[in-house]
């Protein structure tokens, strides 16, 4: 079946600096979504991508949907403590699945 | 709106005992899913629904049980609990089918003994 595969698995950053989490899928996606999940907490809806080569901004957060429609990437930009959690991508499986990474967890140092 | 609501919060089971995870929705979502998080392992779909008396199964669905006899409900039954199925339990809902942001609930943490 469609596997999503998420890199790195864990990421410790000092504060400040920037953190990116790569997605990439065994077969083409229609579209990706992010998530992301606080300590604690549940996964919470970040954004959906579309279109091939799309990218997106929410603030210091930048997601991009590659030209093959397999990849993904969440780059954000001088992370803050807030920043702190598991961010998850997650994609249309086979039938009426949604396939999710396992994860990046992102700690940040201040 | 409530949202999702999932209930228990916490529960804990000696194995082979039953019990049935409570999952509601107030948004009218047709998609409805449950899923469960282990370290490392992310979010593994257990069962999901496309709509009232239709359900199907997911990357692990061996050992539950699910049924949708309404739109707003989606319970989970553990028919005999193994200490295998020790983790958090997510639901989630949808207004469509794969494309559309999923509202999870709050999680149920399970522990089987």
């Amino acid at each position: 079946g469609q596997q999503v595969m998420q890199i790195p698995q864990y990421q410790h950053v000092q504060e400040g600096e920037d953190f990116t989490t790569y997605c990439n899928s065994s077969t083409t996606l229609s579209n990706i979504q992010w998530y992301k999940q606080r300590p604690g907490g549940h996964p919470v809806f970040l954004i959906q991508l579309v279109k091939s080569g799309e990218v997106k901004k929410q603030k210091r957060l930048t997601f991009q949907f590659g030209e093959a429609k397999k990849n993904s990437s969440l780059h954000i930009t001088a992370t803050q403590t807030t920043d702190v959690g598991t961010y998850f991508c997650a994609g249309p499986g086979d039938g009426n699945k949604l396939v999710f990474g396992a994860g990046t967890i992102l700690r940040v140092k201040s | 709106n409530a949202g999702v609501t999932q209930t228990p919060k916490f529960q804990v089971l000696k194995t082979g005992q039953s019990m049935t995870l409570q999952c509601a929705q107030d948004m009218n979502h047709e998609y409805m899913s449950w899923y469960r998080q282990d370290p490392g392992m992310g979010l593994r779909l257990i069962h999901y629904s496309v709509g009232a008396g239709i359900t199907d199964q997911g990357e692990v669905p061996n050992g539950y049980n699910v049924s949708r006899s309404t739109t707003e409900d989606f319970p989970l039954r553990l028919l005999s609990a193994a200490p295998s199925q020790t983790s958090v339990y997510f639901c989630a809902s949808s207004y469509g089918v794969r494309g559309d942001e999923q509202f999870f609930g709050p999680g149920t943490r399970l522990t089987v003994l």
